[in-house]
């Protein structure tokens, strides 16, 4: 049981740049996040799925898209990295709903965009 | 909106110190709140949580209450141990659907 897992670990970029950050979950959980963590700022959600085939816009949505590709997968790209999207990204998921249940989050990927 | 805020760091302490970190919150409705480990190098995880005013989450010697009346949930440590040496984020989840809003988090440095 891996919980959640994210690839790459590490990656530099230049600007205007794309790629993909990758995220799977093996728990059955109904709900995935991305979030970034920009320093003295916490946790931002960036998007989320609430369940398969849904994606809804978090709190810093833009320059980013992202694909639920299905209950495990949950993908986020970056189209035209730019220099602001420096930062350390997480994956979570959890059961959803209206309850007060835990996020289980991946082990980040720490993005340099130059 | 809702939001959390907490003090800011770090909180430098010495081996079986007593800990608190602060951390208020706003929100309309009745919260859910979370307090969230970050160790070094790794995601975060689950440290505590209370879903209803007057609770009290507890888990590996920490314990935070949910205030109300004074919109509260502070982290509190009776004797705090080196390995205890990470980010520590207040957090709170609204009516409806589960989003987690974070505070800035707080550095919590423990020597020997």
């Amino acid at each position: 049981n891996a919980g959640v897992t994210q690839t790459p670990k590490f990656q530099v970029l230049k600007t205007g740049q794309s790629m993909t950050l990758q995220c799977a979950q093996d728990m059955n959980h109904n709900s995935m996040y991305w979030y970034r963590q920009d320093p003295g700022m916490g946790l931002r959600l960036i998007y989320y799925s609430a369940s398969e085939g849904t994606t809804d816009k978090g709190e810093v949505p833009n320059g980013y898209n992202v694909s639920r590709l299905n209950k495990r997968e949950f993908s986020l790209r970056l189209e035209s990295a730019a220099p602001s999207q420096t930062s350390v990204y997480f994956c979570a998921s959890g059961l959803g709903g209206t309850g007060s249940d835990e996020q289980f989050f991946g082990p980040g990927t720490r993005l340099t965009v130059l | 909106g809702n939001s959390v805020t907490q003090m800011e760091g770090p909180v430098t302490l010495s081996e079986e110190a007593f800990l608190t970190i602060n951390c208020t919150y706003t929100a309309t409705g009745y919260p859910s709140l979370f307090w969230y480990v970050q160790y070094p190098g790794e995601g975060l995880q689950l440290l505590l949580k209370a879903t209803k005013a007057d609770d009290k989450g507890s888990n590996k010697g920490f314990e935070a209450t949910y205030r109300k009346e004074t919109t509260s949930f502070h982290l509190e440590k009776g004797s705090v141990q080196v390995s205890d040496s990470a980010v520590y984020f207040c957090a709170l989840v609204n009516t409806g659907f589960q989003k987690l809003v974070f505070g800035t988090g707080t550095r919590l440095l423990v020597s020997p």
